[in-house]
């Protein structure tokens, strides 16, 4: 079963934390996203990775960072977690490919106080 | 960049009837088009996908139709069941300009018994 985890379920963190989430994916796939969800406004991508140690910026990446040292670990970073950075983090990964299926981890509920 | 409209951002339908959920996207280019539910504390998970040099596409009760000079496309669940509760999201995606899917709003789906 091929299977997205995402670390944690649940986290509160204080602001000016810094937060590390953390995403590992056991398909073997090029690629890794990180999203954010929010009621209303669906999902909407902070930043990708297509290959180790390589990253490209999404649509709100302003307060976050990604690192990828291995090709099956993805990882988001709050450098100073703030009040709206409250949210569901979801992960997804593919293969490289036009028509690849993006798999999802369960996400993980931020909240920041 | 790419962005996908979703609508109705609620539906609910009573068991047995259908439901049609409508996406519209502004990149020309797009040509892959997945159709995701999420079930409550769930990630997303694919159901049904369509590429550009298709018009429909069936899969039991859910069908997905492309119309590309229009840019939308559309998902329809026939005889629905209460286990279709959930929020849908359509997405898009340009495999030239990369790998990130680009996501509607969401629709919450209730089906009542």
């Amino acid at each position: 079963d091929v299977k997205v985890t995402q670390s944690s379920r649940y986290l509160v963190k204080r602001t000016g934390e810094k937060v590390f989430l953390e995403c590992v994916q056991d398909m073997d796939h090029e690629n890794m996203f990180w999203y954010r969800q929010d009621p209303g406004l669906g999902l909407r991508l902070i930043y990708f990775s297509y290959d180790v140690k390589m990253k490209e910026k999404g649509d709100i990446p302003e307060g976050y960072s990604v690192s990828r040292e291995k090709k099956e670990r993805f990882s988001l970073i709050l450098e100073s977690a703030s009040t709206n950075q409250t949210s569901m983090y979801l992960c997804a990964s593919t293969h490289q490919g036009a028509v690849s299926e993006a798999f999802f981890g369960q996400g993980t509920r931020l909240t920041v106080v | 960049g790419e962005n996908v409209e979703q609508h109705p951002s609620t539906l609910s339908v009573q068991e047995g009837d259908s439901a049609v959920i409508k996406c519209t996207y502004s990149d020309s280019a797009s040509n892959y088009f997945p159709w995701y539910k999420q079930e409550l504390g769930k990630g997303p998970q694919l159901i049904i996908d369509i590429r550009s040099n298709v018009g429909e596409k069936k899969d039991q009760r859910i069908a997905v139709t492309l119309n590309k000079t229009a840019k939308h496309f559309s998902l329809h669940i026939t005889e629905t069941q209460p286990e279709d509760s959930a929020v849908y999201f359509c997405a898009a995606r340009n495999s030239n300009s990369g790998y990130a899917l680009n996501f509607g709003k969401g629709t919450s789906l209730l089906v009542t018994p």
